[in-house]
């Protein structure tokens, strides 16, 4: 149980363009989904977190109208990034808990983008 | 200021021992402590959590919690190489409105043959 999928796993687009990444919870509902980046060796870095139905709260230094994010069901959240930058590559995870903020969350399996 | 914090390593353990892992965390009111795994590469898998002083044991793995002293460890038996990972600690602590987990930066373990 607990599984949380993400797609694309793998993205490769041109600088100017948006991505979009989908997250879904297979078989529970999400009351809660986060967004994380990670770049090489480092930490995870939460970006934003998203309840159903309202708006996400991001964390201070992103850009909320670089990053969109939808969180439309109890099972799907989409991030959008967009015009994508080279500086923009990186890992970006999902996570999503039936809970509340501090309680377990389950990560999707991420998504590799890099911008040429 | 929210923390959690780990030794970043690497730490290196030979095979068949014990691996000790460590976390520290500031705030006194937290209530659940978690234990994540993740392989180079890859997104953090959940290894087991907890929320009671003392211990907690499932399988190779015991999580040792003690709240007094604010500090949750996570102990792994019969080290194997494919143990190898970073070891990620997670605290929930009151934010500005709710709960929010909070990570540690990560502990690098290599399990050596």
């Amino acid at each position: 149980g607990a599984v949380v999928s993400q797609h694309p796993s793998r993205v490769i687009c041109k600088s100017g363009t948006s991505v979009k990444i989908e997250c879904r919870s297979l078989d529970f509902q999400a009351t809660t989904m986060f967004w994380y980046r990670q770049f090489p060796k480092k930490s995870l870095m939460l970006m934003a977190t998203s309840n159903e139905g309202s708006k996400a709260t991001y964390e201070q230094g992103v850009e909320k109208d670089k990053f969109l994010i939808n969180h439309a069901s109890l099972t799907l959240s989409t991030l959008t990034v967009t015009s994508a930058h080279p500086e923009d590559s990186s890992f970006y995870i999902c996570s999503a808990t039936p809970g509340q903020g501090g309680d377990t969350q389950y990560f999707g399996p991420g998504t590799r983008l890099t911008v040429l | 200021q929210k923390e959690v914090e780990q030794n970043s390593g690497p730490l290196s353990v030979p095979e068949g021992a014990i691996a000790s892992l460590n976390c520290t965390y500031s705030d006194r009111g937290s209530q659940s402590f978690f234990w994540y795994r993740q392989y180079s590469g890859k997104s953090p898998e959940l290894i087991m959590f907890i929320y009671s002083n003392g211990d907690k044991e499932d399988g190779r793995f015991t999580a040792q919690l003690n709240k007094a002293s604010q500090y949750v460890s996570l102990l792994i038996r019969d080290s194997q190489p494919s143990d190898s990972a970073t070891y990620l600690c997670a605290v929930n602590m009151w934010g500005d409105s709710n709960y929010q987990l909070i990570w540690g930066a990560g502990t690098k373990l290599i399990i050596k043959p």
